[in-house]
Parts: C-alpha cells; structure tokens; sequence
C-alpha cells in the first residue's frame, strides 16, 4: 500500500534523553515535513525537506534534529535540549507544492 | 503574520443534521485554502482544496465555500453521520510563506445520536 508510516505510534521519553521518531513514504515525493501538534492549536511547522540531502527548520526547530538522507526517510529526533517535548508529532510529505499527505502520528510523552 | 482563526471551538449537533463550520484567515494573497478532517489519534486527511479564484468545491456530504473579499471561508457539512465526528482544520497556503502551510486551530465537531 503506498501512504505515510509512522513509528512508533506511542513512544516514552526519560529526562535528558534523545528519541527518534521514523517517518517513512513509498510516494516517490520529493518534500517531506515535520509537525507537532498540541491540544488546540495549530500544526506547527518543525522541520521540512525539499529534497535529499537538504532540509531547512520551521517555525519551532528548536530542540530538535532532521536528517534525509534517503529520499523515502525523513526522521526526526527530539533532543534533551527540548524542555516540552509531550505533544502529537506528525509527518508529512508532498509533490512540491501540492496537496500534503499525512502519516498516523507518534503521541509523545514524558515519564 | 499570517494567521487562520477557526471557529466555533466545538460543536455538538445530532445525527442527521447539518452544520458549518468557519475559518477566517488574516493575510492574502494565497495559494490555496484546505480543508482537513483529522479523527482522533490520526494523522489528517484532505476534504477540499480550493484556489484563490474558486468560490466552492464539493466531496460529497462536504461542501467548502470561499469569499476571497471577506478572507473567510466555511465548511459546511449535510445531514451528519456518527463518522463526522473529528477535527476540522482549515489550511492556508499563503504566498509570501514559500508555499508553506498555516494551520488553523481546528473545530472539534461531535455528532450524537
């Protein structure tokens, strides 16, 4: 099935720790986003990726890191240096600028 | 700065009635307007997505309306179904943002039986 995969869809951090969540697409397209989602607001831009090999920070890059190094891969690590870091993490990705398609989201928390 | 103010918050209504939902959006011109329905848990799915000179675009009990002059736009939903219950994100693609999007807040609409 072509789409969007996500994993984990639940996933549990410890002070000081880095996790990474895997964002993964059989679409062939070529940019790939990052959002995070917290209860009544707006998705809000993380990262993004044009291309392989490229990727430019978003509105709130703070605290995390991108690689994409493969055009079908784009995964994202939410590093210690991020002080807030429970909310709802969605990738996405699009044929240049038409229409976003989104995976399934990992609910992060803190324990 | 560009911004997507949706309204209501939320909604409750009883199946089989019919609903509309707005988004007013601060900053123009733009590429498109979409509509997403997100349910819970879950990544969104488009509905709608209309350009800057199209006034309504239809996916079957949806309906998206845009009034460029008004910077507004509305969803509007015919008679609901249990399935309808989820969040409705409105989604501007401004020009002056790189074809970035900006996202609405989002309405939480319920439908009861």
């Amino acid at each position: 099935d072509g789409g969007i995969t996500q994993s984990p869809k639940y996933l549990f951090r410890k002070e000081g720790q880095n996790v990474t969540l895997s964002c993964e697409q059989n679409l062939n397209h070529d940019a790939m986003y990052w959002y995070r989602q917290d209860p009544g607001q707006g998705l809000r831009l993380i990262y993004y990726s044009q291309i392989v090999n490229d990727f430019q920070k978003g509105d709130i890059a703070e605290g995390y890191s991108v690689s994409r190094e493969k055009k079908e891969s784009f995964p994202l690590t939410v590093t210690s240096a991020q002080k807030n870091p429970t909310a709802f993490y969605l990738c996405a990705s699009s044929q240049r600028d038409r229409i976003q398609y989104f995976g399934a989201g990992t609910r992060l928390s803190v324990l | 700065k560009n911004q997507v103010e949706q309204s209501p918050q939320s909604l409750i209504i009883l199946e089989g009635k019919n609903c509309t939902l707005q988004c007013n959006y601060t900053v123009s011109p733009f590429s498109n307007l979409r509509w997403y329905k997100q349910d819970t848990g879950r990544g969104p799915v488009s509905l709608t997505i209309m350009t800057f000179s199209e006034n309504t675009k239809s996916n079957g009990r949806y309906t998206a309306t845009l009034d460029a002059d008004t910077k507004q736009s509305s969803l509007h939903i015919t008679a609901s179904q249990l399935s309808d219950s989820a969040s409705y994100i409105c989604v501007v693609t401004f020009y002056n943002a790189g074809n970035m999007l900006t996202f609405g807040g989002g309405t939480r609409l319920m439908v009861k039986p």
